[in-house]
């Protein structure tokens, strides 16, 4: 299995929206709707902060959104805030497997 | 609320296993729920390596599976990660964690670092 594709970073600045992407296959990222993201700030474990495409468990704030078209998944954060700069990695169910994404560094300008 | 802390040895031969464990705390093993082991090499991103239920049945990536062992003791309600004949490319920080049916990870062990040198 392959990782699923994240860009490398991407950045705005506070109060904008971004979204970045997060590309795989038929195989994982296309069969279900059955994918994850986690914001990970330095040296710190992973936070859970999307499940099943675009539900948002207890306790995250609304700015943050998923998306699925396709093969590619997608997330958005809406109002940039300086504390969103972090490490952003997609997860995606893939059989009786699951596969990551490379991660995608936020910079807020 | 539940809780996971890993434990285990912070450096490790070449050649040798990497064993660690994970203490769930708030919550029963038993009671269900998917247990999981991601590891992040230094600098790098995250990886799964593999997922365990309360019965024992155990899911591993494929690319680590020769060498990947999971278990479970419900009676001290934790589970353990075996990795064998490890290099340096198995340094990384190993995470455990709790996957439940939709195949995210909502709690997360803070993590524990593994360093592979002679």
């Amino acid at each position: 299995q392959s990782a699923l594709t994240q860009p490398a970073s991407v950045s705005g600045s506070p109060g904008q929206s971004i979204t970045m992407s997060c590309t795989g296959t038929s195989s994982d990222v296309g069969s279900h709707n059955l994918v994850s993201w986690y914001q990970q700030h330095p040296g710190k474990a992973p936070k859970f902060m999307i499940y099943e495409v675009g539900k948002r468990p207890s306790g995250v704030s609304n700015r943050f959104s998923g998306s699925k078209s396709g093969n590619t998944a997608s997330l958005t954060i809406s109002g940039l805030q300086a504390e969103d700069e972090a490490d952003y990695y997609c997860c995606s169910y893939a059989g009786t497997t699951l596969v990551f994404g490379g991660g995608t560094k936020l910079t807020v300008l | 609320q539940v809780q996971l802390q890993e434990s285990g040895p912070g450096l490790v031969k070449p050649s040798e296993t990497l064993s660690l464990t994970c203490a769930v705390s708030g919550y029963s093993i038993s009671s269900g729920y998917f247990w999981g082991w991601i590891r992040q090499p230094p600098g790098e991103g995250l990886e799964w390596i593999g997922t365990i239920y309360h019965t024992g049945s155990t899911y591993y990536n494929p690319s680590l599976k020769s060498r990947v062992t999971m278990s479970v003791d419900t009676s001290k309600n934790q589970f353990s990660l075996k990795l064998y004949s490890v290099t340096a490319a198995d340094t990384a920080v190993y995470y455990c964690a709790r996957r439940p049916r939709d195949y995210s990870f909502d709690n997360w062990g803070q993590g524990t670092l593994v360093t592979v040198s002679s």
